[in-house]
């Protein structure tokens, strides 16, 4: 079964640094979303991605954080002065459709850690 | 603004046996679809049912089934006949039927298996 890739699985940065962490969606969804969760708190949504733009971004998807479809498979989040609070895990995912009745499939994940 | 509620931080049950995890949200839209995932400790996240808000029937995939509370904002998910690899953190998510594409999450109930 086709699967959303992720890389990598564990990411160390130091705070001040930028980040850019990688999913390859299934090769067939034209929906994209970034979520992410921070130790012991709930998966929050970050941004959703449709036709080389942005459809839908939260309050925590500020002017540090961007996406980027750069080729046809690869769909990234860079995050561009890192801090603290970023660590969390962050999980990519993607939609056949934005039809509501689609599921998302996930990635494993990126666990990101700022020192 | 939608919220998920999960009461339940860890459940346990018998292998072999029927466990309930409950979920609650608060919204004030009629059409909406609700989900559960499934976070292995290989962590990738994994669809394990969904129900629409305008089907009165509840969902059912081979030993997972929900009970789908509509007045009451419940969406409990029941899994019969336990097994070792059912165990893992079960989170609820409810998406809109309006415009966003974000799912909203509950903060998840981690289920034991007992063999």
């Amino acid at each position: 079964e086709p699967e959303v890739t992720q890389t990598p699985s564990h990411q160390v940065t130091q705070m001040g640094q930028e980040v850019i962490l990688r999913c390859v969606p299934i090769s067939n969804h034209l929906y994209f979303y970034w979520y992410r969760q921070i130790l012991g708190q709930k998966v929050e949504f970050l941004v959703s991605f449709y036709n080389n733009e942005i459809s839908e971004k939260s309050e925590i998807f500020d002017d540090q954080f961007s996406v980027e479809r750069p080729d046809g498979s690869n769909f990234t989040l860079k995050i561009r002065s890192t801090k603290l609070e970023d660590s969390a895990m962050y999980f990519c995912a993607s939609s056949e459709a934005g039809d509501r009745t689609q599921p998302q499939h996930f990635g494993d994940g990126t666990r990101l850690s700022i020192l | 603004a939608q919220t998920v509620t999960q009461s339940q931080p860890e459940m346990s049950v018998q292998e072999a046996e029927t466990v309930t995890l409950s979920c609650t949200y608060d919204t004030s839209e009629s059409d909406y679809y609700l989900f559960w995932y499934k976070q292995p400790p290989s962590r990738q996240m994994i669809l394990v049912i969904r129900q629409e808000a305008y089907k009165q029937q509840n969902a059912t995939e081979n030993r997972f089934s929900v009970n789908f509370q509509k007045a009451a904002k419940s969406f409990s998910l029941k899994i019969s006949d336990s097994q070792l690899g059912d165990a893992a953190m079960y989170f609820c998510a409810y998406r809109s039927a309006m415009s966003n594409y974000q799912l909203i999450w509950g903060a998840g109930t981690k289920l034991i298996i007992k063999p």
